[in-house]
């Protein structure tokens, strides 16, 4: 198993350019996610899918979209990039651990630099 | 106040010590507790769920306190390869989210 797979590693764009950040997760979960974590600020949501068909806003959603294309999949959108969206982008997918607990925990992607000019 | 505070550190400590952390949470609302590692420009790794009645993976051990609302990790004989941001993660009840603490960074010394 890949696990969570995010493309591409590293962007550069300049201001005002749009891009889409990929995700994908072959461990059959249900839930996704799109955190963005910046120097002293910690892992930020910015949405989540709860399940395939399903998207909701997090803490931080402004100047983002996404798309939960289907279970496995689910893009991060940025329509008109700003320096401010400088940062690492992390997807994860939620699902319960191996070895039968009864709650769910989360799996991260590597992680996508992204640089805004 | 945030919902989940931790001293940022960073611990340096030899290798051999042992060190703790302790995590704050502020939503009694919280069902789930884990502990993860990160390293530096990589994703975070889960290290260990936090069981009510506490729990020990190797030289790890976790323990949790509902009742002042605060999680702790405890390592032991630090190896250098221990060296890493520690994020604790509370989930709540009845949602799909989890929240992040900023990490604790430690770094374990020759």
């Amino acid at each position: 198993n890949a696990g969570v797979t995010q493309t591409p590693k590293f962007q550069v764009l300049k201001t005002g350019q749009s891009m889409t950040l990929q995700c994908a997760q072959d461990m059959n979960h249900n839930s996704m996610y799109w955190y963005r974590q910046d120097p002293g600020m910690g892992l930020r949501l910015i949405y989540y899918s709860a399940s395939e068909g399903t998207t909701d806003k997090g803490e931080v959603p402004n100047g983002y979209n996404v798309s939960r294309l289907n279970k496995r999949e689910f893009s991060l959108r940025l329509e008109s990039a700003a320096p401010s969206q400088t940062s690492v982008y992390f997807c994860a997918s939620s699902g319960r651990v191996q070895g039968g607990q009864s709650w769910e925990t989360q799996y991260f992607g590597p992680g996508t630099r992204l640089l805004v000019l | 106040r945030k919902e989940v505070e931790q001293d940022p550190g960073p611990f340096n400590v030899p290798e051999g010590a042992t060190v703790a952390f302790n995590c704050t949470y502020s939503n009694s609302a919280s069902q789930s507790f884990f502990w993860y590692r990160q390293d530096c420009r990589k994703e975070p790794k889960l290290l260990m769920s936090v069981y009510s009645s506490g729990n020990e993976d190797g030289r790890f051990t976790a323990q949790l306190n509902r009742a002042s609302q605060y999680i702790s990790l405890l390592i032991r004989d630090s190896k250098l390869s221990d060296s890493a941001t520690y994020l604790c993660v509370v989930s709540l009840s009845g949602t799909y989210k989890y929240i992040f603490g900023t990490g604790t960074r430690l770094k374990v010394l020759a």
